[in-house]
């Protein structure tokens, strides 16, 4: 069974660091790109970047750029999203998705991760 | 703001048909994706290219496109189709993607 298993649910304090998981088992992890959404609560899906597993190639979102880093780990088929300094606006669900043959289509999506960022 | 524009909430007669759109200029170029998402629930892919189903998605699900405008049909609309709908694609520019501002189906 092709899945994406992030890590758990996070709370941290504004300025913290934070990096978070996603490793991907059931397909050939290098062959696929990884991206990753955020989902504000109540809000709508934001793409944040994505990377190609098999030469760390990575985009990201011009409204991510710079505030993010996309990694990937191919020895473990895992995938990480983290921030050096988060801010209370930071707080949302983090899905990490894998790209299908389809560039831009993901077909396989992360149970999520949940951050919050609170004083 | 987001290069792809959906309308914001669609309503459905049970076992009616309804079409959900997504605009932008990237879609004259791009294919969009459609995804699924239930309350509490990671999205779905349900159509992607120019019109495929992965595995496990319905028929009554079809995607189009004509212009700047894609779009997802529902034909014979179930109770369990009610949820938020994503489209996605290319921008503009090609190397990024965007989400729209996704649309809340309700089936009446």
């Amino acid at each position: 069974e092709v899945q994406l298993v992030q890590s758990g649910a996070e709370v941290k304090k504004p300025g913290e660091s934070l990096k978070i998981s996603c490793e991907g088992s059931g397909y050939s992890f290098t062959s696929y790109w990884i991206g990753w959404v955020r989902q504000m609560p109540g809000k709508g899906l934001e793409w944040m970047g994505i990377i190609y597993p098999g030469d760390s190639d990575t985009r990201y979102s011009p409204s991510f750029q710079g505030q993010v880093t996309i990694s990937a780990d191919k020895s473990i088929s895992t995938a990480y999203l983290q921030w050096s300094s988060l801010k209370a606006s930071d707080t949302a669900i983090y899905y990490c998705v894998k790209g299908s043959t389809d560039w831009g289509a993901f077909d396989i999506w992360g149970q999520g991760t949940m951050v919050t960022v609170s004083s | 703001s987001s290069e792809l524009t959906q309308d914001p909430a669609v309503s459905v007669a049970l076992g009616q048909t309804v079409r959900i759109t997504c605009q932008g200029d990237s879609l004259r170029s791009y294919y969009a994706s459609w995804y699924q998402q239930k309350p509490g629930q990671a999205p779905v892919l349900v159509i992607y290219g120019k019109n495929n189903r992965p595995s496990g998605i319905p028929d009554r699900f079809s995607g189009s496109s004509s212009g700047n405008t894609a779009s997802l049909t529902i034909t014979g609309a179930q109770a369990e189709d009610e949820a938020d709908y994503y489209c996605n694609s290319r921008d503009s520019s090609g190397d990024h993607l965007v989400f729209g501002g996704g649309t809340k189906l309700t089936v009446l």
